[in-house]
Protein backbone atom coordinates (compact mmCIF):
# COMPACT_ATOMS: atom_id res chain seq x y z
CA UNK A 1 0.00 0.00 0.00
CA UNK A 2 1.24 3.31 -0.74
CA UNK A 3 1.49 5.49 2.63
CA UNK A 4 1.25 9.44 2.30
CA UNK A 5 3.13 12.16 4.26
CA UNK A 6 2.69 15.72 4.82
CA UNK A 7 4.79 18.27 6.22
CA UNK A 8 4.60 20.53 8.31
CA UNK A 9 1.88 18.99 10.41
CA UNK A 10 0.92 22.71 11.15
CA UNK A 11 2.48 26.47 10.26
CA UNK A 12 1.19 29.47 11.93
CA UNK A 13 0.91 32.35 9.51
CA UNK A 14 0.01 35.69 8.86
CA UNK A 15 -2.89 37.36 6.38
CA UNK A 16 -0.67 38.25 2.95
CA UNK A 17 2.02 35.25 3.93
CA UNK A 18 3.02 32.61 0.95
CA UNK A 19 2.27 29.06 2.56
CA UNK A 20 4.19 25.64 1.13
CA UNK A 21 2.82 22.67 2.41
CA UNK A 22 4.84 19.20 1.30
CA UNK A 23 3.14 16.02 0.62
CA UNK A 24 5.09 12.56 0.15
CA UNK A 25 4.01 8.69 -1.15
CA UNK A 26 6.09 6.27 -0.35
CA UNK A 27 6.35 4.95 -4.17
CA UNK A 28 5.62 6.91 -7.26
CA UNK A 29 1.97 8.11 -7.85
CA UNK A 30 2.76 10.12 -11.09
CA UNK A 31 0.33 12.59 -11.37
CA UNK A 32 -2.35 10.80 -9.83
CA UNK A 33 -2.69 13.21 -6.23
CA UNK A 34 -5.88 15.39 -4.99
CA UNK A 35 -5.42 18.59 -2.35
CA UNK A 36 -8.31 19.14 -0.02
CA UNK A 37 -9.32 22.00 2.05
CA UNK A 38 -11.08 21.18 5.51
CA UNK A 39 -12.50 23.80 7.50
CA UNK A 40 -13.83 22.30 11.14
CA UNK A 41 -17.01 20.94 11.62
CA UNK A 42 -17.07 21.11 7.00
CA UNK A 43 -16.70 18.52 4.65
CA UNK A 44 -13.33 18.75 2.89
CA UNK A 45 -13.50 20.78 -0.32
CA UNK A 46 -11.46 19.57 -3.19
CA UNK A 47 -8.72 22.36 -4.58
CA UNK A 48 -6.40 20.59 -7.06
CA UNK A 49 -6.42 17.35 -8.66
CA UNK A 50 -4.33 15.68 -10.97
CA UNK A 51 -0.99 17.14 -8.90
CA UNK A 52 -1.13 20.50 -10.69
CA UNK A 53 -4.91 21.38 -11.83
CA UNK A 54 -7.45 23.54 -10.29
CA UNK A 55 -10.56 23.04 -9.08
CA UNK A 56 -13.19 25.18 -10.93
CA UNK A 57 -14.08 28.20 -8.67
CA UNK A 58 -10.72 27.98 -6.59
CA UNK A 59 -9.03 31.31 -5.97
CA UNK A 60 -6.01 30.96 -8.39
CA UNK A 61 -3.80 32.00 -5.22
CA UNK A 62 -3.88 27.90 -4.45
CA UNK A 63 -1.86 26.03 -6.38
CA UNK A 64 -0.42 22.41 -6.69
CA UNK A 65 3.16 21.34 -8.41
CA UNK A 66 4.78 18.00 -8.45
CA UNK A 67 4.88 14.63 -10.04
CA UNK A 68 6.11 11.10 -8.62
CA UNK A 69 6.45 11.24 -5.31
CA UNK A 70 7.41 14.80 -4.07
CA UNK A 71 4.22 17.20 -4.26
CA UNK A 72 3.62 20.82 -3.04
CA UNK A 73 0.32 22.93 -2.15
CA UNK A 74 0.98 26.60 -2.12
CA UNK A 75 -1.23 29.20 -1.35
CA UNK A 76 0.29 32.53 -2.82
CA UNK A 77 -0.91 35.08 -0.45
CA UNK A 78 -3.07 34.04 2.49
CA UNK A 79 -6.38 34.98 2.67
CA UNK A 80 -8.37 34.39 6.17
CA UNK A 81 -10.59 32.12 5.18
CA UNK A 82 -7.59 29.62 4.46
CA UNK A 83 -7.40 28.71 7.59
CA UNK A 84 -8.18 25.35 7.37
CA UNK A 85 -6.40 22.00 7.59
CA UNK A 86 -5.28 20.65 4.24
CA UNK A 87 -4.96 16.90 3.01
CA UNK A 88 -3.81 15.10 0.25
CA UNK A 89 -4.85 12.06 -1.45
CA UNK A 90 -3.44 9.74 -3.49
CA UNK A 91 -5.66 7.58 -6.34
CA UNK A 92 -2.81 6.24 -8.19
CA UNK A 93 -3.64 2.70 -6.85
CA UNK A 94 -5.80 1.09 -4.41
CA UNK A 95 -6.20 1.83 -1.38
CA UNK A 96 -6.85 5.20 -1.65
CA UNK A 97 -4.82 7.23 1.08
CA UNK A 98 -4.88 10.89 3.04
CA UNK A 99 -2.05 12.35 4.39
CA UNK A 100 -2.00 13.38 7.98
CA UNK A 101 -3.18 17.12 6.93
CA UNK A 102 -1.64 20.18 7.81
CA UNK A 103 -3.07 23.11 9.45
CA UNK A 104 -3.15 26.60 8.84
CA UNK A 105 -3.69 28.67 11.45
CA UNK A 106 -3.25 32.23 12.51
CA UNK A 107 0.06 33.25 13.67
CA UNK B 1 -26.15 20.95 -8.95
CA UNK B 2 -24.85 17.83 -7.64
CA UNK B 3 -25.39 16.88 -3.76
CA UNK B 4 -25.39 13.92 -1.61
CA UNK B 5 -26.63 13.49 1.85
CA UNK B 6 -25.60 10.73 4.15
CA UNK B 7 -27.84 9.08 6.72
CA UNK B 8 -28.38 6.21 9.08
CA UNK B 9 -28.11 6.02 13.32
CA UNK B 10 -25.95 8.23 15.25
CA UNK B 11 -25.24 5.82 18.01
CA UNK B 12 -25.17 2.04 17.64
CA UNK B 13 -23.73 -0.78 20.06
CA UNK B 14 -20.30 -2.54 20.03
CA UNK B 15 -20.56 -5.73 18.13
CA UNK B 16 -23.51 -4.49 15.78
CA UNK B 17 -23.66 -3.68 11.99
CA UNK B 18 -23.75 -0.35 10.40
CA UNK B 19 -25.85 0.40 8.17
CA UNK B 20 -25.18 3.60 6.44
CA UNK B 21 -27.31 5.35 2.94
CA UNK B 22 -26.12 7.85 0.78
CA UNK B 23 -28.58 9.55 -1.26
CA UNK B 24 -27.52 11.85 -3.64
CA UNK B 25 -29.28 13.90 -6.90
CA UNK B 26 -27.72 15.73 -9.63
CA UNK B 27 -26.08 12.45 -11.25
CA UNK B 28 -26.27 9.42 -12.05
CA UNK B 29 -24.54 6.13 -11.28
CA UNK B 30 -24.89 4.89 -14.13
CA UNK B 31 -22.87 7.31 -15.99
CA UNK B 32 -19.41 5.89 -17.40
CA UNK B 33 -16.50 7.25 -15.01
CA UNK B 34 -18.63 8.25 -11.98
CA UNK B 35 -18.37 6.57 -8.57
CA UNK B 36 -19.17 7.22 -5.11
CA UNK B 37 -16.94 6.37 -2.12
CA UNK B 38 -17.26 6.59 1.43
CA UNK B 39 -14.49 8.29 3.41
CA UNK B 40 -14.51 8.63 7.37
CA UNK B 41 -12.77 10.81 10.29
CA UNK B 42 -12.66 10.13 13.84
CA UNK B 43 -12.54 12.94 15.77
CA UNK B 44 -10.01 15.27 15.77
CA UNK B 45 -7.84 12.70 13.13
CA UNK B 46 -7.20 12.32 9.57
CA UNK B 47 -9.24 11.71 7.12
CA UNK B 48 -9.81 7.46 5.75
CA UNK B 49 -10.97 6.36 2.46
CA UNK B 50 -13.04 3.15 3.32
CA UNK B 51 -14.62 2.22 -0.26
CA UNK B 52 -15.83 3.19 -3.74
CA UNK B 53 -18.36 1.87 -6.33
CA UNK B 54 -18.12 2.73 -10.03
CA UNK B 55 -20.90 2.68 -12.67
CA UNK B 56 -19.92 -0.45 -13.47
CA UNK B 57 -20.48 -1.95 -10.19
CA UNK B 58 -16.65 -2.20 -9.70
CA UNK B 59 -16.22 -2.27 -5.92
CA UNK B 60 -13.15 -1.52 -4.21
CA UNK B 61 -12.76 -1.68 -0.48
CA UNK B 62 -9.65 -0.54 1.84
CA UNK B 63 -8.07 -3.56 2.54
CA UNK B 64 -7.65 -3.15 6.54
CA UNK B 65 -11.59 -3.21 6.36
CA UNK B 66 -12.57 -5.03 3.78
CA UNK B 67 -13.83 -7.86 6.05
CA UNK B 68 -16.15 -5.75 7.47
CA UNK B 69 -17.31 -3.70 4.61
CA UNK B 70 -19.86 -4.03 1.83
CA UNK B 71 -21.03 -0.95 -0.36
CA UNK B 72 -24.02 -1.54 -3.36
CA UNK B 73 -25.59 1.09 -5.34
CA UNK B 74 -29.82 1.33 -6.27
CA UNK B 75 -29.21 3.38 -9.60
CA UNK B 76 -33.34 3.06 -9.52
CA UNK B 77 -32.90 5.07 -6.12
CA UNK B 78 -30.00 7.58 -6.43
CA UNK B 79 -28.32 5.93 -3.51
CA UNK B 80 -25.10 4.03 -2.26
CA UNK B 81 -25.46 2.16 0.73
CA UNK B 82 -22.48 1.17 3.35
CA UNK B 83 -22.42 -1.53 5.79
CA UNK B 84 -20.06 -2.28 8.37
CA UNK B 85 -19.62 -5.39 10.54
CA UNK B 86 -18.93 -5.70 14.05
CA UNK B 87 -18.85 -2.31 14.53
CA UNK B 88 -15.85 -1.04 18.13
CA UNK B 89 -15.73 1.99 19.64
CA UNK B 90 -13.02 2.77 17.80
CA UNK B 91 -15.03 3.63 14.56
CA UNK B 92 -16.31 6.44 16.29
CA UNK B 93 -16.20 8.94 13.60
CA UNK B 94 -18.08 10.99 10.80
CA UNK B 95 -18.60 9.44 7.83
CA UNK B 96 -18.88 11.01 4.48
CA UNK B 97 -19.80 9.79 0.92
CA UNK B 98 -18.33 11.49 -1.96
CA UNK B 99 -18.90 11.81 -5.32
CA UNK B 100 -16.02 10.64 -7.85
CA UNK B 101 -15.77 11.84 -11.49
CA UNK B 102 -13.47 12.07 -14.57
CA UNK B 103 -12.41 15.61 -14.14
CA UNK B 104 -9.67 15.93 -16.79
CA UNK B 105 -8.10 13.03 -19.58
CA UNK B 106 -4.42 13.68 -21.48
CA UNK B 107 -3.16 12.04 -23.88
CA UNK B 108 -2.88 8.69 -21.78
CA UNK B 109 -4.98 9.04 -18.91
CA UNK B 110 -7.80 9.80 -16.85
CA UNK B 111 -7.77 11.96 -13.73
CA UNK B 112 -10.49 11.47 -11.28
CA UNK B 113 -11.04 12.86 -7.70
CA UNK B 114 -13.81 13.34 -5.12
CA UNK B 115 -15.19 16.64 -6.02
CA UNK B 116 -18.77 17.10 -4.16
CA UNK B 117 -19.11 15.64 -0.91
CA UNK B 118 -21.89 15.42 0.99
CA UNK B 119 -22.34 16.76 4.50
CA UNK B 120 -20.99 13.91 6.69
CA UNK B 121 -22.84 12.04 9.50
CA UNK B 122 -21.48 11.16 12.93
CA UNK B 123 -21.48 7.77 14.21
CA UNK B 124 -20.88 6.73 17.75
CA UNK B 125 -20.42 3.39 18.83
CA UNK B 126 -21.05 2.96 22.31
CA UNK B 127 -23.08 0.27 25.06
Amino acid sequence: DIQMTQSPSSVSASVGDRVTITCRASQGISSWLAWYQQKPGKAPKLLIYAASSLQSGVPSRFSGSGSGTDFTLTISSLQPEDFATYYCQQANSFPFAFGPGTKVDIK
Amino acid sequence: QITLKESGPTLVKPTQTLTLTCTFSGFSLSTSGVGVGWIRQPPGKALEWLALIYWDDDKRYSPSLKSRLTITKDTSKNQVVLTMTNMDPVDTATYYCAHRRRLYCSSTSCYSAFDIWGQGTMVTVSS
